[in-house]
């Protein structure tokens, strides 16, 4: 059972490069959520997904797509990196109203 | 909207002391609050959840308590450890909002030797 899985952990953009982070959990969970942490700050939701076929905005959605084809998968694609990307991603999975559970992080710098 | 406060960002503290985290939340319509622990480097790891309905949760040396009416909750840490280095993290579940978390900023623990 590995849990939430995330790849890559560690990518550097360049300005207007594309790119997707990956992300997989096993737990059978209905929702998944990616988050952006940026220094100092707490985490802001981008997407979630309350299960296959169903995406729904964040509170910053802007820059970035989602899709959930599978329950065991939601990618995150960001389109025409910018520097204010410059963030660690963190993906997670939870059942309704239950404990969420974390991915170990992207690390991601948009130079 | 929901707003989440953690104050002080850090805190220092010797090895051995009990300690009180706290976290404020601005509307008291809640499913439920889950505190998270966060390594440099890492990802977070829930170490309780209290729903709307409880007062406290424990699991060993760590006790959270929750007051919906106020607004607060606590995080009590008996007899830290330096392994407790970490960042703290509150966050709130509203309700009707799809198990959306709203995070505090976090605090900073530094436990010394």
């Amino acid at each position: 059972n590995a849990g939430v899985t995330q790849t890559p952990k560690f990518r550097i953009l360049k300005i207007g490069q594309s790119m997707t982070l990956q992300c997989t959990q096993d737990m059978n969970h209905n929702y998944m959520y990616w988050y952006r942490q940026d220094p100092g700050m707490g985490l802001k939701l981008i997407y979630y997904s309350v299960g296959a076929g169903i995406t729904d905005k964040g509170e910053v959605p802007n820059g970035y797509n989602v899709s959930r084809s599978t329950t065991e998968d939601f990618p995150l694609r960001l389109e025409l990196a910018a520097p204010s990307q410059t963030s660690v991603y963190f993906c997670a999975s939870s059942y309704p109203k239950e404990t969420q559970y974390f991915g170990p992080g992207t690390r991601l710098l948009v130079l | 909207k929901q707003e989440v406060t953690q104050i002080p960002a850090a805190l220092s503290v010797p090895e051995g002391e009990n300690l009180v985290l706290n976290c404020s939340f601005t509307d008291s319509a809640i499913y439920n609050l889950q505190w998270f622990r966060q390594d440099p480097g890492k990802g977070l790891t829930s170490l309780l959840l209290i729903q709307s309905s409880q007062r406290e949760q424990t699991s060993g040396r760590l006790n959270a308590s929750l007051d919906k009416s106020s607004g607060r909750s606590t995080l009590y840490i008996a007899a830290s450890q330096p392994g407790d280095s970490a960042t703290y993290l509150c966050a709130v579940q509203v309700t009707g909002a799809n198990s959306k978390l709203t995070f505090g900023k976090g605090i900073t623990l530094s436990v010394r030797p």
